[in-house]
């Protein structure tokens, strides 16, 4: 079956580095890949999306890349601020037997110190 | 309401106890799915409704849990005889459709403890 791989947490990072959080899939045909994005005590919102190969989805300066050749899709941001700190989710929606099937990945804790 | 509405926020009840979850999806979409997190772990699928119907159960852990939605709206997830791995966050998330590719919007979610 579909499943999507994260980069294990926390990360902790202090603030304006640099961050990678890498994510990686497993698919029959071609997902659309999501980020999504829980911040502390808050449900999850979305980041950003990429429905096709090569296509970059980008939102509050996160950016990631569908790579359909390394089957990656990971999140970077050049500069990272305290108010990033959450947990983020990798995750796929394919066609399944119902209807859209989505899959989360298991979400990678960052934390950004001043 | 702009976003989906979950309710209660929290719930803490008894081991053996019934509790009912309920779920107001973004007005107009028809997909709407019921995932659980637990403490420190990603998202489980539970089951979507495409409408009123479940086509999809296959997430459901066991045969005290059961869902059911009504006027392609409002829907509750229903634990019976809660055990304490129950103990979770529970969120619900519609979508415009079911498409591939639609953007699922999450509710705050509801946090039960059971003791």
């Amino acid at each position: 079956g579909d499943s999507v791989t994260q980069m294990e947490g926390p990360v902790t990072l202090s603030e304006e580095a640099f961050l990678t959080i890498n994510c990686t899939y497993t698919a029959t045909g071609y997902p659309s890949l999501f980020w999504y994005v829980q911040y502390p005590g808050e449900g999850l919102q979305l980041l950003l999306k990429a429905t096709k190969a090569d296509d970059k989805g980008s939102n509050k300066g996160f950016e990631a890349t569908y790579r359909k050749e390394t089957t990656s899709f990971h999140l970077e941001k050049g500069s990272v601020q305290v108010s990033d700190s959450a947990v983020y989710f990798c995750a796929l929606s394919s066609s399944g037997n119902y209807g859209q099937n989505f899959v989360f990945g298991p979400g990678t804790r960052l934390s950004v110190l001043p | 309401g702009a976003g989906v509405s979950q309710s209660p926020s929290n719930k803490v009840t008894e081991k053996g106890k019934d509790v009912e979850l309920r779920c107001d999806p973004i007005s107009g979409h028809t997909a709407l799915y019921w995932y659980r997190q637990s403490l420190g772990q990603g998202l489980e699928f539970l089951i979507y409704f495409q409408g009123n119907s479940a086509p999809d159960k296959s997430g459901l852990p066991s045969d005290r849990f059961s869902a059911e939605r009504t006027g392609g709206s409002v829907s509750t997830l229903t634990i019976q005889r809660t055990q304490q791995e129950d103990s979770a966050v529970y969120l619900c998330a519609s979508s415009l459709g079911a498409a591939e590719g639609e953007t699922q919007y999450f509710g705050p979610g509801t946090r039960l403890l059971v003791l």
